[in-house]
């Protein structure tokens, strides 16, 4: 079975600019997260889509936005991009959202942003 | 809110060693915990979960067990291998009902043969 896709696996962006990113989750999956990892550090968390509707937002200023399509794919957008956007975009898909005990959280091989 | 602190590396061992990376965690309630790896190069895999205390999460040979009373979900292992060399991360979800995951900042280890 497919894990979690993303695409595209590497890019390179100008300041000002506008990204998309997408990201296909494991099949039967209905929601999806995405985190932005700096070199060095953890993940942090961006944004999260469940049944289409949005279910968490990190702190990270408006130019992020996202949306969850009726198949549950996923885009991630960046606009105005700023040298300090240059990461590795990471998405993420769980069946259901929340503590259960069965609601395991996969993530893609991300797509790594360079922002020159 | 939410945090996880993690001990600081990088970490060199040889093989064979006894492997621990500690991880404590503050939050609301009683979150569920993971503990994930990124080999070079590649996203983040799951390596283990507790989601109650007392839990014990295995994998691998990786253990690590939910101490409510210590708030720490430290991850160990017996003997490590050159092939275990990778990023280890601390992980928790909250209890908002939503999947976001608040992670450390990670621990290098490097295992030399």
């Amino acid at each position: 079975d497919a894990g979690v896709t993303q695409s595209p696996t590497h890019l390179i962006k100008t300041r000002g600019q506008q990204v998309t990113l997408r990201c296909s989750p494991i099949s039967g999956h209905k929601s999806v997260s995405w985190y932005q990892q700096v070199l060095g550090q953890g993940p942090q968390f961006i944004f999260q889509y469940y049944e289409k509707e949005e279910r968490g937002r990190g702190n990270f200023p408006d130019r992020f936005s996202a949306r969850q399509f009726p198949n549950y794919s996923s885009e991630l957008n960046v606009n105005a991009l700023l040298l300090g956007d240059s990461a590795l975009y990471l998405c993420a898909s769980s069946y259901g959202t929340g503590t259960l005990a069965g609601n395991t959280i996969y993530f893609g091989e991300g797509s790594w942003l360079t922002v020159v | 809110g939410n945090s996880v602190t993690q001990m600081e590396g990088p970490v060199t061992l040889s093989e064979e060693a006894f492997l621990t990376i500690n991880c404590t965690y503050t939050a609301t309630g009683y979150p569920s915990l993971f503990w994930y790896v990124q080999y070079p190069g590649e996203g983040l895999q799951l390596l283990l979960k507790a989601t109650k205390a007392d839990d014990k999460g295995s994998n691998k040979g990786f253990e690590a067990t939910y101490r409510k009373e210590t708030t720490s979900f430290h991850l160990e292992k017996g003997s490590v291998q050159v092939s275990d060399s990778a990023v280890y991360f601390c992980a928790l979800v909250g209890i908002t009902g939503a999947n976001n995951l608040f992670f450390g900042t990670g621990t290098r280890l490097t295992v030399i043969p």
